[in-house]
């Protein structure tokens, strides 16, 4: 166990919806990143946010958005689904993020937009 | 543009056997290159890293040889064990912000027992 929370496990929606994934990173770390993974683009970054602030942006779409909160946890947030949206999306922790932190990943949240 | 090539796609080998995949870059201000380890239902889980004044770093039965002419590098599962099946992924990432990997596609090993 990574010590990383994602909720849920599974979501499945339609095209056009809205969806909040979760992430609560492990005790102590500060930064909190986002990782798509899918069959064609592989694992790819996201966003990264530390101690509230956004730090590192990727290849994030505009529907997409997220925020780190006070108490550290993270939601990020996919509007306008489409069918190219279905993936398994990862949230990692690390301590600090400022050099080459272990990042711990979560068991992530896949998503199926039908 | 893919920075970061990994092959081969699939590999199976017996037990005992010593897997080797091979990854390749091409920005040269890398200067941090980890390894993942995914097992089904997992999230990714460093498995080992390496810098580039090295040519090669053992931990355990992982090793992970580097060349940083060719800009290649390849890790190496000694003695592998049908635990090791999984999907190894290669990164390469780079300072001046916050050393976010960027991964090869991955590379789906079998062990056969």
């Amino acid at each position: 166990d990574s010590g990383v929370t994602q909720t849920p496990k599974h979501l499945i929606t339609a095209t056009g919806q809205r969806v909040t994934l979760r992430c609560s990173p492990r005790s102590g770390d500060l930064s909190v990143y986002w990782y798509q993974q899918s069959l064609d683009q592989g694992l790819q970054f996201l966003i990264q946010y530390y101690n509230g602030e956004e730090r590192a942006k990727g290849n994030i779409l505009e529907r997409f958005s997220a925020q780190q909160f006070p108490d550290l946890h993270s939601e990020l947030n996919l509007s306008s689904l489409e069918l190219g949206d279905s993936a398994l999306y990862f949230c990692a922790s690390s301590v600090a993020g400022g050099g080459p932190d272990i990042q711990y990943f979560g068991a992530g949240t896949r998503l199926s937009v039908l | 543009q893919q920075q970061v090539k990994q092959s081969p796609q699939s590999l199976i080998v017996q037990k005992g056997g010593i897997p080797i995949i091979n990854c390749a870059y091409e920005n040269t201000a890398f200067d941090y290159f980890p390894w993942y380890q995914q097992f089904p239902g997992k999230g990714p889980a460093l498995l080992i890293a390496i810098r580039p004044d090295v040519s090669e770093k053992k931990e355990g039965r992982f090793t992970i040889s580097f060349n940083k002419s060719a800009k290649q590098f390849s890790l190496h599962i000694m003695d592998s064990q049908p635990g090791d099946s999984a999907t190894y992924f290669c990164a390469a990432s780079r300072g001046g912000g916050s050393y976010i990997p960027t991964f090869g596609r991955g590379t789906s090993l079998i062990v056969h027992p």
